[in-house]
């Protein structure tokens, strides 16, 4: 069956922009994630969705940063007032049931923003 | 605060050469997940490892889980170019639900 997408694979924007990243997880999949990896700094975690709640939105890093999830399915981040710190490839996961740490998670492609 | 450490960060090597990665913590984790990342894809899960001192065989790819249950080692027989790209490590705890930690990863180049 389809994998994880998400959409756009690249986007370049101007700072100050807001920018939206969507993600379309595997059908049927409860938990979904969101990290952001920089060059030199690993995955870093930003929002956990349990359904449309998100039980963990820990590593978001300003209030510059928000997600949500409809219909248990589709979710956005959106980074308004973009800076150029926030250049990263977005990735985002889903995995079948919660949260846990045996649960394998499934990723996208991932979403190389650039902020100019 | 960094609490998967992962080295070396930066490995490249011959084809059919040896090599062992490693995955550090000072923090104990209930499972410890080893994924593999190519270029322009997402990471993907090569193994899950939840018991101390467990060792999984994926073909030429060795993991062990330490006896503590808070470091990790993968080791890679006779490597291939194929096997090229970023290795990450990641630890879950199963205390009502739990999202991973990820260490940086080690880039991992194996030339023709």
């Amino acid at each position: 069956g389809a994998g994880v997408s998400q959409s756009p694979s690249n986007k370049v924007t101007e700072k100050g922009k807001d920018v939206e990243l969507r993600c379309d997880p595997i059908s049927g999949h409860t938990a979904l994630y969101w990290y952001r990896q920089s060059l030199g700094q690993g995955l870093e975690f930003l929002i956990y969705f349990q359904g449309n709640s998100a039980p963990d939105k820990s590593g978001l890093p300003s209030d510059r940063f928000s997600a949500e999830r409809t219909g248990g399915s589709v979710s956005t981040l959106t980074i308004q007032r973009t800076q150029q710190e926030d250049s990263a490839v977005y990735l985002c996961a889903s995995s079948p049931r919660r949260a846990g740490g045996r649960e394998t998670q499934y990723f996208g492609p991932g979403t190389r923003l650039l902020v100019l | 605060t960094q609490l998967l450490e992962q080295s070396p960060q930066f490995l490249s090597i011959q084809e059919g050469e040896n090599l062992t990665v490693y995955c550090n913590s000072s923090s104990v984790f209930s499972s410890l997940q080893w994924y593999r990342q190519e270029p322009g894809e997402g990471p993907v899960l090569l193994v899950t490892v939840v018991t101390g001192g467990e060792v999984k065989k994926l073909k030429r790819l060795t993991f062990q889980f330490g006896d503590a249950r808070k470091d990790s080692s993968l080791h890679i027989t006779a490597a291939q170019p194929g096997d090229t790209g970023l290795y990450l490590c990641a630890g879950g705890r199963n205390s009502g639900y739990s999202t991973l930690t990820f260490g940086k990863g080690t880039m991992l180049l194996v030339s023709p």
